[in-house]
């Protein structure tokens, strides 16, 4: 079972929108959550990094939560250009000692329609 | 351009073939690491490396495959006797690890891999 859950798989929003995407993880303990985003083809690219200890964490745009009690984060993005569209990825970081493994989730395609 | 920087960007081999990529990390960063992606999925660890130690290897490095960082700054990963399973998008990453710091992980581009 992935420890890492995200959803929906897919979403399509028209320019402008507003959209959460969500992810469920069972990482346990936990030292982070980390959200990415991934252009087709491309690397992926931090957004955000929250510590098990906050709750909220704001990049221009996208404004990423989380609720270790529950062990669920989303990404809301707002006011959505063509230019978010790409895979966006939950990563999970558990307490390891030394290395901080990654642990990511499969991610959520999402495209932005004119 | 001060990023992480794999080459090549695209390889397509025979069966059977070897093949090697390059990864080129941040200057200051102590840590490599390498993953590999399959389509529609999330990257999956394969190795990482502390300057120039290799500190732990996945079990989805079997024996074919190699990697190495000689000097502790750009690394190789080599496939030996490829197989079509290994096709797959394989990313570098590296970041500063600082004890009792959260550190941030730089990707590169990547290195599509096809086996045909």
């Amino acid at each position: 079972k992935n420890q890492v859950e995200q959803s929906p798989q897919s979403l399509i929003i028209l320019e402008g929108k507003n959209c959460t995407l969500q992810c469920n993880y069972t990482v346990s303990p936990f030292s982070n959550l980390r959200w990415y985003k991934q252009d087709t083809g491309r690397g992926p690219v931090s957004l955000t990094i929250m510590t098990f200890s906050e709750n909220t964490k704001s990049n221009g745009r996208y404004t990423a939560t989380l609720d270790a009690d529950t062990k669920q984060s989303s990404l809301h993005i707002t006011a959505s250009q063509l230019s978010d569209s790409a895979s966006y990825i939950c990563v999970v970081s558990p307490f390891s000692g030394g290395y901080n493994k990654l642990i990511f989730g499969a991610g959520t395609r999402l495209a932005v329609h004119p | 351009d001060t990023g992480v920087s794999q080459n090549p960007r695209h390889k397509i081999t025979k069966r059977g073939q070897n093949v090697t990529f390059r990864c080129d990390p941040i200057s200051e960063h102590n840590r490599l690491y390498w993953y590999r992606q399959t389509l529609g999925q999330g990257p999956e660890f394969l190795t990482y490396f502390q300057n120039e130690a290799q500190l732990e290897k996945s079990r989805l490095l079997s024996d074919r495959f190699s990697a190495e960082r000689p000097k502790g700054s750009f690394s190789t990963l080599e496939i030996q006797r490829t197989e079509q399973g290994d096709s797959a998008m394989y990313l570098c990453a590296s970041s500063l690890f600082r004890v009792g710091q959260l550190s941030g992980y730089t990707f590169g581009s990547g290195t599509r891999l096809t086996v045909v």
